[in-house]
């Protein structure tokens, strides 16, 4: 079993929806979530971080977080052209030797204007 | 306030060259990462330096890589003899001081496109 799944896409989704993406983790452990976006040819960007069950809303964002499922989503409403991109889940991870984030593989987003 | 800083943005290296990758963290961070991501993959860890001490290395492969995170001066991520698989995008992220890098984000340089002719 991969540490981080996600479906990767493309999720094509038509301009003015509501684009749903999922990400389940192995480490139960995990104590705290971020989203990234990545364009392409471009760098990593953080766009939400959650640390607590339930949901959290920024903006468009929303990430909704289930730690007794081990899984975690980011909610884009009112999905836009601009949003295609990829995006990265990542948990921290609860083996204190290793501090750095694991990333899954990326769901690409598709928006149709 | 200069966020993560890596140079060059691009690299071409033909096959048996060295490749030197640099990257300056966040001012005051103390800690970097190294990530590799491949063509239409993921980003996948390779190596986690505090200031000249390496604290997980398990992703780097044994042979022909090698990273240090000096006093003074940029982190560096060598990479010896290179071949055409090592073409990728290296990306580099710093974080402050370890009881604050549990729970926190990294934030990520612009990377480094290496490409091997």
């Amino acid at each position: 079993q991969k540490e981080v799944e996600q479906n990767s896409g493309p999720l094509s989704v038509p301009e003015g929806a509501i684009a749903s993406l999922n990400c389940t983790y192995s480490d139960r452990g995990s104590q705290s979530f971020f989203w990234y976006r990545q364009y392409s040819g471009k760098s990593p960007e953080l766009i939400m971080s959650i640390y607590s069950n339930g949901d959290k809303e920024d903006g468009r964002f929303t990430a909704q977080l289930n730690k007794a499922s081990q899984y975690v989503s980011l909610l884009i409403r009112d999905s836009q052209p601009s949003d295609s991109a990829t995006y990265l889940c990542a948990p921290t991870s609860s083996y204190t030797g290793r501090r750095a984030l694991t990333f899954g593989s990326g769901t690409r987003l598709q928006v149709q204007p | 306030n200069a966020g993560v800083m890596q140079n060059p943005r691009h690299l071409v290296r033909r096959r048996g060259q060295e490749a030197r990758l640099r990257c300056s963290p966040v001012k005051g961070h103390s800690h970097v990462y190294w990530y590799r991501q491949l063509p239409e993959e993921g980003l996948k860890f390779m190596v986690y330096l505090q200031k000249e001490n390496i604290i997980d290395e398990s992703g780097m492969p044994k042979e022909r890589f090698s990273a240090e995170f000096p006093k003074e001066g940029p982190s560096i991520l060598r990479i010896q003899q290179v071949v055409r698989g090592d073409s990728a995008a290296y990306f580099c992220a710093s974080s402050p001081s370890p009881d604050r890098t549990y729970n926190s984000p990294l934030h990520f340089g612009n990377g480094t496109r290496l490409t091997v002719t």
